[in-house]
């Protein structure tokens, strides 16, 4: 299994580009997240969903938006990118809510940067 | 408002010396407490929670309600241990703290 697979691992956007992440699982998992990592930080959640069609905002959506077709892809869609979306996002997943186990699995990372 | 609170960004340590990580929460309920642990090149993954009670390659962390902590600690520090580690609260969302890089000096 290859587990949580991200792409592209590093990227540099134009402000007000446009770009997708995308993020896709081989784990039958229901549970799908989305987070980024600013220098210094803690993981904080973009966006969720708890299985496909139904998604849900975190911490901070704003500038962000996903999609969930099917259970095995969360594309994370940047609009009009921004300096202050200069980050590592990670896509994660997990069989049930965070607040059962507590163990989410992640991908690699995407580095982003926007000049 | 900060939920969990890593107060050590770099943590070093000689091998075999006892390591403590630590972690301070803010929750008024029961909490669910994870250790999360990034090697060097590899995804970050869970190391251990609370609830099982376990040891996880000599690492234990203990629930004080009290002082609403959760330190991750193993007794004799190994070169391996060196990487990135986070303290997670789960309510409703999972909530990181800012991790902590631990060095093991040979």
């Amino acid at each position: 299994n290859a587990g949580v697979t991200q792409t592209p691992k590093f990227r540099i956007l134009k402000i007000g580009q446009s770009m997708t992440l995308q993020c896709t699982q081989d784990m039958n998992h229901n549970y799908m997240y989305w987070y980024r990592q600013d220098p210094g930080m803690g993981l904080k959640l973009i966006y969720y969903s708890v299985g496909a069609g139904i998604t849900d905002k975190g911490e901070v959506p704003n500038g962000y938006n996903v999609s969930r077709s099917t259970t095995e892809d969360f594309p994370l869609r940047l609009e009009l990118a921004a300096p202050s979306q200069t980050s590592v996002y990670f896509c994660a997943s997990s069989p049930d809510p965070f607040g059962n186990t507590g163990e989410l699995f992640f991908g690699e990372g995407s580095r982003l940067t926007v000049l | 408002a900060q939920r969990v609170t890593q107060p050590e960004k770099l943590l070093s340590v000689f091998k075999g010396a006892p390591v403590e990580l630590k972690c301070n929460y803010s929750y008024s309920g029961s909490p669910e407490l994870f250790w999360y642990v990034q090697y060097s090149r590899q995804r970050l993954q869970l190391l251990l929670r609370h609830i099982s009670r376990e040891s996880i390659k000599g690492f234990t962390a203990d629930l004080n309600k009290g002082e609403t902590s959760f330190h991750l600690k193993k007794p004799f520090a190994q070169e391996e241990d060196s990487a990135m580690y986070y303290c997670a609260l789960s309510q409703d969302n999972l909530f990181f703290g800012t991790g902590t890089r631990l060095t093991v000096i040979p």
